[in-house]
């Protein structure tokens, strides 16, 4: 079946602009994850989404950072006034649940983020 | 402050080498994960451990999690060149939910 997608897989946007990225979890998944990666380096977490429940959003780096999901399925997340340090790997992830010793979160290949 | 520790950051061997990672942490999870993460993709999972003490084996990989569950390892017997790529431990916490916290990844390079 159809894993996690991502898009666009790469942007590159002019310092001070707004820029989307989005995420189509697996089919059914409830949970939905967003994680920034710097070059090289792990995750961090930004903000999860699980059913109809409010998001957790205690990664969020600035009031820059938003993220929506609309009809439990899609999300995308919005990054405002973009500046350099927002360059990176962002990830997106689902899950069936939210238990994570036994709800496996699937990742997608990621969009790079390329601010100039 | 980097809630988990990985060491060695960076290792380069010789196939048919064995090599260990370790992930450390001050604080205490109640499960670890291990991914491997190749260039362009997402982290997939390898392992879940969950008991302090636990050890898996997945092939010529094992996962071992430290009894107070504040640490865990990784042993790869026999290197191949297949095995190159971003490691990743995650631990998860009762008070919070399924967020993962990331330690920083080993990037492990098998040369034939």
């Amino acid at each position: 079946g159809a894993g996690v997608s991502q898009s666009p897989s790469n942007k590159v946007t002019e310092k001070g602009k707004d820029v989307e990225l989005r995420c189509d979890p697996i089919s059914g998944h409830t949970a939905l994850y967003w994680y920034r990666q710097s070059l090289g380096q792990g995750l961090e977490f930004l903000i999860y989404f699980q059913g109809n429940s409010a998001p957790d959003k205690s990664g969020l780096p600035s009031d820059r950072f938003s993220a929506e999901r609309t009809g439990g399925s899609v999300s995308t997340l919005t990054i405002q006034r973009t500046q350099q340090e927002d360059s990176a790997v962002y990830l997106c992830a689902s899950s069936k649940g939210l238990i994570a010793s036994t709800d496996t979160q699937y990742f997608g290949p990621g969009t790079r983020l390329t601010v100039l | 402050t980097q809630l988990l520790e990985q060491s060695p950051q960076f290792l380069s061997i010789q196939e048919g080498e064995n090599l260990t990672v370790y992930c450390n942490s001050s604080s205490v999870f109640s499960s670890l994960q291990w991914y491997r993460q190749e260039p362009g993709e997402g982290p997939v999972l390898l392992v879940t451990v969950v008991t302090g003490g636990e050890v898996k084996k997945l092939k010529r990989l094992t996962f071992q999690f430290g009894d107070a569950r504040k640490d865990s390892s990784l042993h790869i017997t026999a290197a191949q060149p297949g095995d190159t790529g971003l490691y990743l431990c995650a631990g998860a916490k009762e008070t919070s939910g399924s967020r993962l916290t990331f330690g920083e990844g080993t990037q492990l390079t098998v040369n034939p």
